[in-house]
C-alpha cells in the first residue's frame, strides 16, 4: 500500500540555521508533491508544489528538491526563525483535481 | 490569493445531534471540494470529494450516510455529520482547488474543531 514517511518526531533548530525536513515514500508514483505549513488549530497553508520532471524549486527562503528515484523530498528553510515554528506536511498527488495523500508531518521548532 | 472559510471554526454538541460544517471558497469558483478529518498527531486522512452537482466521493471506511455532503454552488459545499457520537470528534477540514486551470494546488479552510459529547 501507498506510505509516506516524514519524521513524526520534532526537529529542534537554532535560530538563524538552515532546516532540512524529509519526506519518502513508497508503493507511490506521483505526479507532483507539495509542502504544506500547518499551525495548531488551523487548516494547512499551501508553500510549494514540486512535479515529478523538477529537479529543485526555490521561493524565498524555501528549497524544495525531488528525486523520484530515491521517492524523497527534501524541505529546507534557510536562515530559519521562530516564526518558521510549526508542523510541515508533505503531500503527493497524482495529477489534475485528483486527491492528495498526505504524510503525518514534522514538527519544526526554532529556538531563539 | 485563494480564500477558503469554514463555519463554525469551533462546536459542541450533544451524542446523538446533527452539526452541519460550511465551506466556501470566498474569492473563487471551485467545481471540486475536499473534506479531510484530522485526529490528534495524525495526518489529514481524505473523507470524500465534493463535486458541484453531483453526488459526493466517498473513501473506503467512510459512511456516507453518517457524513452527508452537498456541493449546491461553486462556492459552497456542506458536510453534515449525523446522529454524531463521541468517536467523530475530530478537527473537520475542508480544501478547493481553484477552478477553470490545472493547478494542482488546494486551498484549505481554517477547520472545524467538533467536540461531541
Amino acid at each position: 500500500s501507498q506510505k509516506i514517511e516524514q519524521n513524526s518526531e520534532a526537529l529542534n533548530i537554532q535560530e538563524g540555521k538552515t532546516a532540512t525536513l524529509t519526506c519518502n515514500y513508497t508503493n507511490y508514483s506521483p505526479a507532483y508533491l507539495q509542502w504544506y505549513r500547518q499551525d495548531p488549530g488551523r487548516g494547512p497553508v499551501f508553500l510549494l508544489l514540486i512535479r515529478e520532471n523538477e529537479k529543485e524549486k526555490r521561493k524565498e527562503r524555501l528549497k524544495v528538491t525531488f528525486d523520484t528515484t530515491l521517492k524523497q523530498s527534501l524541505f529546507h528553510i534557510t536562515a530559519s526563525q521562530p516564526a518558521d515554528s510549526a508542523t510541515y506536511l508533505c503531500a503527493l498527488g497524482s495529477g489534475g483535481y485528483q486527491k492528495v495523500t498526505f504524510g503525518i508531518g514534522t514538527k519544526l521548532q526554532v529556538i531563539p | 490569493g485563494a480564500v477558503v472559510s469554514q463555519h463554525p471554526s469551533r462546536v459542541i454538541c450533544k451524542s446523538g445531534t446533527s452539526v452541519k460544517i460550511e465551506c466556501r471558497s470566498l474569492d473563487f469558483q471551485a467545481t471540486t471540494m475536499f473534506w479531510y478529518r484530522q485526529f490528534p498527531k495524525q495526518s489529514l486522512m481524505l473523507m470524500a470529494t465534493s463535486n458541484e452537482g453531483s453526488k459526493a466521493t466517498y473513501e473506503q471506511g467512510v459512511e456516507k450516510d453518517k457524513f452527508l455532503i452537498n456541493h449546491a454552488s461553486l462556492t459552497l459545499s456542506t458536510l453534515t455529520v449525523t446522529s454524531a457520537h463521541p468517536e467523530d470528534s475530530s478537527f473537520y477540514i475542508c480544501s478547493a482547488n481553484e477552478g477553470g486551470g490545472t493547478t494542482d494546488t488546494q486551498y484549505f479552510g481554517p477547520g472545524t474543531r467538533l467536540t461531541v459529547l
